[in-house]
């Protein structure tokens, strides 16, 4: 079945530092979306991709999807102690009705002020 | 718009007790999903439901079980309760298509 790594388990940064958490899926993906769950919260859905190659932005969160719809990564720049939480991806497949996201393991950013 | 609601939050059974979960989606969304969380082990899917239809199942023994009413609102019963049952319930609706996902606050469950 679908299988989607995500890497790393865990990050701590130093405020300020940038934070990258990567996406790969063992097949070809009909959509990725992205989720931050805070400690002690439920997960937030931040944003879908769903086109080959296609880059998105929140402030300064970037979202790529790779070529092949296959990868994904979040990157944010010059994290603050708000970022902290843990990122998880989920890839869709294109399966119709019986449409299924698959979940990453999830990467626990901590940020140190 | 109300959010998803999901109730108990927090619940303590005991070893071989059974336990029913219930979740509210979003007004107008028919897809409702479990999803059991773990320290170390991300969210694992426990099972989809749409328009009172299993449509999805993850991997987990014949114990779990749910089921999903006419006004889409679902529950999820876990019967002879294990000490690895001990985790975060987290149900989420979603509407039509690859619509995201949207949780509720979970329900807490320890089993002693």
């Amino acid at each position: 079945g679908q299988q989607v790594m995500q890497i790393p388990q865990y990050q701590h940064v130093q405020e300020g530092e940038d934070f990258t958490t990567y996406c790969n899926s063992s097949t070809t993906l009909s959509n990725i979306q992205w989720y931050k769950q805070r400690p002690g919260g439920h997960p937030v859905f931040l944003i879908q991709l769903v086109k080959s190659g296609e880059v998105k932005k929140q402030k300064r969160l970037t979202f790529q999807f790779g070529e092949a719809k296959k990868n994904s990564s979040l990157h944010i720049t010059a994290t603050q102690t708000t970022d902290v939480g843990t990122y998880f991806c989920a890839g869709g497949n294109s399966g119709g009705s019986n449409y299924k996201l698959t979940f990453g393991k999830g990467t626990l950013l901590t940020v140190n002020p | 718009k109300a959010g998803v609601t999901q109730t108990p939050r927090y619940l303590i059974k005991t070893r071989g007790q059974q336990v029913t979960l219930s979740c509210s989606p979003i007004s107008g969304h028919r897809s409702v999903s479990w999803y059991q969380q773990t320290p170390g082990q991300g969210l694992q899917f426990l099972f989809e439901y749409f328009s009172e239809t299993q449509r999805n199942k993850g991997n987990f023994p014949g114990r779990f079980s749910g089921r999903q009413f006419s006004n889409s609102r679902s529950e999820m019963n876990v019967s002879t309760l294990e000490l690895g049952d001990s985790a975060l319930y987290l149900c989420a609706s979603r509407g039509t298509g690859n619509s995201p996902l949207h949780f509720g606050n979970g329900t807490r469950l320890t089993v002693t």
